[in-house]
């Protein structure tokens, strides 16, 4: 069964950067877009990008450029994201998601909570 | 950007009640999308191409829409079903989700 299993959770400084992982597994990982969605506390949900593992091909939304890094290694079936000059407007969940036939975001990790903080 | 108009916010609904969640698009999109989103879990698929039931979901729950006018309806609200549900749009960069319907049972 697909499972996208995140890392854990992140208490960084100001101005720092911090990196996410999700591992995949139970499927073809170099055969499906990665999605990664925002959800700060409280609030609702803003797609951030996506990346292709199969040949490296990314697109953000605007928002999030040179915000948001999106990386991904074949070898361990892991996306990555990569967030930068955090500011406490970055604290949030953060969520990998992968399409399935005909439904966006059919599953989800299980998030990884950021927390900027000095 | 596309913006999408949940409306309500908030509401709580006696069970057995009908429960109508509305999503309206700033511009046409061809399909909508809905998520079922309990406090401290990841969101789950919940509605896709704007009818079509995600696996697991209960008959009770539908969908309909079109252009910029896009529904979520349960025929009969139960316990289980409180939750915030989102809306998604993937029509255009960037995908856009509503600002959620936050249900609750009274």
């Amino acid at each position: 069964q697909v499972q996208l299993q995140q890392s854990g959770a992140e208490l960084v400084k100001p101005g720092s950067s911090v990196k996410i992982s999700c591992k995949a597994s139970g499927y073809t990982f170099t055969s499906y877009d990665m999605h990664w969605i925002k959800q700060q506390p409280g609030n609702g949900l803003e797609w951030i990008g996506w990346i292709y593992p199969g040949n490296g091909n990314t697109k953000y939304n605007q928002k999030f450029n040179g915000k948001a890094t999106l990386t991904a290694d074949k070898s361990s079936s892991t996306a990555y994201m990569q967030l930068s000059s955090l500011t406490s407007e970055d604290s949030a969940v953060y969520f990998c998601a992968r399409r399935a036939a005909g439904s966006p975001f059919a599953y989800w990790g299980q998030g990884t909570l950021v927390t900027v903080s000095s | 950007e596309i913006v999408l108009t949940q409306s309500p916010t908030t509401m709580a609904a006696s069970p057995g009640e009908k429960v109508t969640i509305t999503c309206r698009a700033s511009s046409s999109v061809s399909y909508m999308h809905w998520f079922q989103q309990k406090s401290g879990t990841s969101p789950k698929p919940w509605i896709y191409d704007t009818s079509k039931l995600a696996s697991g979901v209960p008959d009770r729950f539908s969908g309909s829409g079109s252009g910029t006018s896009y529904s979520l309806t349960i025929s009969s609200m139960e316990a289980e079903d409180a939750a915030t549900y989102y809306c998604l749009q993937r029509s255009s960069y960037p995908l856009t989700f509503g600002s959620g319907t936050k249900l609750e049972i009274k």
